[in-house]
């Protein structure tokens, strides 16, 4: 148990719905990155916010938005969904920011299905 | 951009069997390189990881080192078990904190 929980563990819904993913971090860690699992592209990295900023952005579409909260979870918004969506959504988090000896804690994963 | 490219799978050996699952990458800068391991219905899980040239990361039998010449960071292990089947991801954190993963390379043991 890395410590990160996620929810829901499964979500199924329709395109053109829009669903929000929650991630609690580690007690401590300040930093939560939000990852996208697919068949077809692997692991893509979307956002990382640290203390309740926006950090680090990867490739993530403008259907998709995030936010950290003053308590340090965060939540990932995915809007106007499409099929393609479907996929395995982790989130991350650490404890610092860029130090060298950041490592990251995984969580469960939220898989997606858009029907 | 940066990127990583690893080894495709899947890779079957028998128990005892020598693994190397390769994972060359492209960065500016100076990145920091991981490996990380996802089990089945799992998140994945920090297996080891180098923040210089020619350092050695290490980790329950696995180790890895920092290739900068070769721009290289193999994961090898001596003698694997059937405990080690797993999804295996090298990753790279570049500029500005961006992490990059490989497409990941499972590995299948038998005993």
């Amino acid at each position: 148990d890395s410590g990160v929980t996620q929810t829901p563990k499964h979500l199924i819904t329709a395109t053109g719905q829009r669903v929000t993913l929650r991630c609690s971090p580690r007690s401590g860690d300040l930093s939560v990155y939000w990852y996208q699992q697919s068949l077809d592209q692997g692991l893509q990295f979307l956002i990382q916010y640290y203390n309740g900023e926006e950090r680090a952005k990867g490739n993530i579409l403008e259907r998709f938005s995030a936010q950290q909260f003053p308590d340090l979870h965060s939540e990932l918004n995915l809007s106007s969904l499409e099929l393609g969506d479907s996929a395995l959504y982790f989130c991350a988090s650490s404890a610092l920011n860029q130090g060298i000896t950041d490592t990251q804690y995984f969580g469960p994963g939220t898989r997606l299905t858009v029907l | 951009g940066d990127s990583v490219t690893q080894m495709e799978g899947p890779v079957t050996l028998s128990e005892e069997a020598f693994l190397t699952i390769n994972c060359t990458y492209t960065a500016t800068g100076y990145p920091s390189l991981f490996w990380y391991v996802q089990y089945p219905g799992e998140g994945l899980q920090l297996l080891l990881k180098a923040t210089k040239a020619d350092d050695k990361g290490s980790n329950k039998g696995f180790e890895a080192t920092y290739r900068k010449e070769t721009t290289s960071f193999h994961l090898e292990k001596g003698s694997v078990q059937v405990s080690d089947s797993a999804v295996y991801f090298c990753a790279l954190r570049g500029n500005f904190n961006k992490f990059y993963f490989g497409s990941g390379t499972k590995l299948n043991v038998k005993p």
